[in-house]
């Protein structure tokens, strides 16, 4: 069965460091990757997502993910942090199916301190 | 745009009773809905895939006949619980698939907190 693993659950990082959040898969096949956001008290926001071509995508906010394939990983990466970027980070990763259904990884807590 | 809403936010019930939680794409047609279920510092859970005009589709563990699942049109999707009890409080939270090429993008609504006491 696919599954998502998120190897840090809980981050603690000051304002300006960089961020790296690991994101692995289980899947042989082809694979559409996402990473989602849910600040405190707010619904899941799509930060990036990857379909195919240039494995290095940027997404909202100043953050960007790499997909390697050969790792079966697809890291989330933001140079410099703020402390509006403290929330909770979801990998999903959709492994096709009838229904694209999504399987997430079990989140990573962010806290940015000023 | 591609905004999707629940109701209600959050709800509180007797043991036993049946709740009904409602999502709807406000601005797009959604021909798939997925509803999740999200315990306490946990991640987002499948519970099923729902078509509009035809039968759920549930993932395996869930059970369909606690879990009532109905896709009546195309911007809008009910889940209720019958029976409700406290182990059946959680965050529930359904998406709605807006076509983007072959694949259906996923947009989320902001949730319903079922507290069953």
């Amino acid at each position: 069965a696919q599954s998502v693993s998120q190897h840090n659950h809980h981050v603690i990082l000051s304002e300006a460091a960089s961020l790296e959040l690991g994101c692995n898969y289980s899947y042989g096949g082809t694979v559409n990757l996402f990473w989602y956001v849910q600040y405190p008290g707010q619904h899941l926001q799509l930060l990036l997502k990857y379909f195919s071509g240039d494995p290095l995508v940027k997404g909202i906010k100043g953050f960007e993910a790499e997909f390697i394939k050969s790792k079966f990983s697809f890291n989330l990466r933001k140079p410099s942090v703020q402390w509006s970027d403290t929330a909770e980070y979801f990998c999903a990763v959709n492994a096709g199916g009838g229904y694209n259904k999504l399987i997430f990884g079990a989140g990573t807590r962010l806290a940015v301190h000023p | 745009g591609a905004v999707v809403s629940q109701h209600p936010s959050r709800v509180i019930c007797k043991s036993g009773t049946s709740v009904k939680i409602e999502c709807r794409s406000l601005d797009f047609q959604a021909t798939t809905m997925f509803w999740y279920r999200q315990f306490p510092k946990q991640s987002l859970m499948l519970m099923a895939t729902s078509n509009e005009g035809s039968k759920a589709t549930y993932e395996q563990g869930v059970e369909k006949d606690k879990f009532l699942i109905n896709h009546a049109s195309l911007t809008l999707s009910t889940l209720t619980v019958t029976s409700a009890h406290p182990e059946d409080s959680s965050f529930y939270i359904c998406s709605a698939g807006l076509e983007a090429g072959t694949y259906n993008e996923q947009f989320f609504g902001p949730g319903t907190r079922l507290t069953v006491l």
